[in-house]
């Protein structure tokens, strides 16, 4: 089966930085997406990776490794407005997108 | 407006009521999707419509009928719910159904309780 794994939740401070890990087992990959979803609202884009490596996009980077079916999401400066859940997802050979349950990441004071 | 509108954003119904959730978006994309988020689990995709089509049903009971009248405007008619049903119901467009970028756009969602 296809499965996309993610820490359930994690817990960070203001002003540092955490790293989101995302492992998937696919049939077959057409691209990851990260997007933010903060409690009661629409979850949002934030990255696409489809090549290996680091894609940086202000204080968020994204990075991917195909061979190991691997992404993070890496946020810097955490501010208290990153207070949310980050949610993974594959695309499949198919184009079906494939979701992690999600990351609830709480940054304190 | 602009992005994605879902009405209501909450609903409470009990087993045997009909209500339908409305989902508009004025983004001029041609696909557009029904999700259910449930605490703690991936999002479960319910229903596709690409130019007013439907191109997916992913098993998907009978008392969720979905509605496409046109690519602006999709609905969820609801009927006999179980509690179980009980959940985030979250609509999506994105520019086209189907491509590897293709990135989608979420309303904020209708939260359901079934009574």
């Amino acid at each position: 089966g296809q499965n996309i794994d993610q820490p359930t939740e994690m817990t960070a401070t203001e002003g540092a930085i955490v790293q989101i890990n995302c492992t998937y087992q696919t049939s077959g990959f057409n691209g990851l997406f990260w997007y933010q979803q903060h409690a009661g609202e629409a979850p949002t884009f934030l990255s696409y990776n489809v090549l290996d490596g680091l894609e940086e996009k202000g204080r968020f980077s994204s990075f991917l490794s195909r061979s190991k079916g691997y992404s993070y999401l890496l946020l810097k400066e955490l501010q208290m407005k990153d207070s949310a859940s980050y949610l993974c997802a594959v695309r499949d050979s198919n184009y079906q997108l494939i979701w992690g349950a999600g990351t609830k990441l709480i940054i304190k004071p | 407006e602009t992005g994605v509108t879902q009405t209501p954003r909450h609903l409470v119904m009990g087993m045997t009521n009909k209500k339908s959730l409305k989902c508009e978006q004025h983004l001029g994309h041609n696909a557009m999707y029904w999700y259910k988020q449930s605490a703690k689990k991936p999002l479960e995709l319910m229903f596709v419509y690409s130019l007013e089509e439907r191109v997916e049903n992913n098993s998907v009971p009978s008392r969720f009928s979905p509605e496409c009248p046109n690519s602006s405007h999709l609905f969820l008619h609801l009927h006999t719910l179980q509690p179980e049903d009980s959940a985030l119901y979250l609509c999506a467009s994105s520019q086209d159904e189907g491509s590897g970028a293709n990135v989608l756009t979420f309303g904020a969602g209708s939260r359901l309780t079934v009574l």
